[in-house]
């Protein structure tokens, strides 16, 4: 069982817009910054969202994040087939441990 | 460019054990926090352990505390996981991630490798 709770799946048109959330706590999404990962089939996970709002270098503007409380969520809008991936969330916890989601899959219908 | 490159993973019985290799390049190796994340196959990230730039704090998931021990090498840039007294529940597709802030750890993996498969298995 994960720390951080996320949905299971989520699915979408292209060009639609779709939020995948994150539901955490005080030890880790409200005190501290919240990460996006995407993991795309067969390969590593990718950075996509950093302190809770921000993109790497290289990451379309598509991809939004945002955090209030114990809660964080990932937008995607203008949704394209490539976007069909598995996402994550992840928070630095006060207990000295990284927290993960338990991961989103995302389908493009 | 950062590479990170695991290596060490195979087949082990269950009580067995195992060490994982991780051979960064591309970064100034010794100022980075570096992770050891797992994945069971078709299944969600966990996050194993941590080791800070200079080798001297280390944390671990409940999980896996008392029975893996991670290390590093500055002299051969290079990341280890001793693991002992695996179980079933231990196997996975193992990660090495840099953290993404030089000096101190943040929880933000900037950097994967492509992960080296463990399989616990009698």
């Amino acid at each position: 069982q994960s720390v951080l709770t996320q949905p299971p799946s989520a699915s979408g048109t292209p060009g639609q817009r779709v939020t995948i959330s994150c539901s955490g706590s005080t030890s880790n999404i409200e005190r501290n910054y919240v990460y996006w990962y995407q993991q795309l089939p067969g390969t590593a996970p990718k950075l996509l969202i950093y302190k809770n709002d921000q993109r790497p270098s290289g990451v379309p503007d598509r991809f939004s994040g945002s955090k209030s409380g114990t809660s964080a969520s990932l937008a995607i809008s203008g949704l394209r087939s490539e976007d069909e991936a598995d996402y994550y969330c992840a928070a630095w916890d006060d207990s000295l441990s990284v927290a993960f989601g338990g991961g989103t899959k995302l389908t493009v219908l | 460019e950062v590479q990170l490159v695991e290596s060490g993973g195979g087949v082990v019985q269950p009580g067995g054990s195992l060490r994982l290799s991780c051979a960064a390049s591309g970064f100034s190796f010794d100022a980075y926090p570096i992770h050891w994340v797992r994945q069971v196959p078709g299944k969600g990230l966990e996050w194993v352990s941590l080791i800070n730039g200079d080798g001297d704090k280390t944390f671990y998931a409940d999980s896996v505390k008392g029975r893996f021990t991670i290390s590093r090498d500055k002299s051969k840039n290079s990341l280890y996981l001793q693991m002992k007294t695996l179980k079933s529940e231990d196997s996975g597709l193992y990660y090495c991630a840099k953290d993404a802030v030089s000096g101190f750890w943040s929880g933000c993996l900037d950097q994967w490798g492509q992960g080296t498969l463990v399989t616990v298995s009698s």
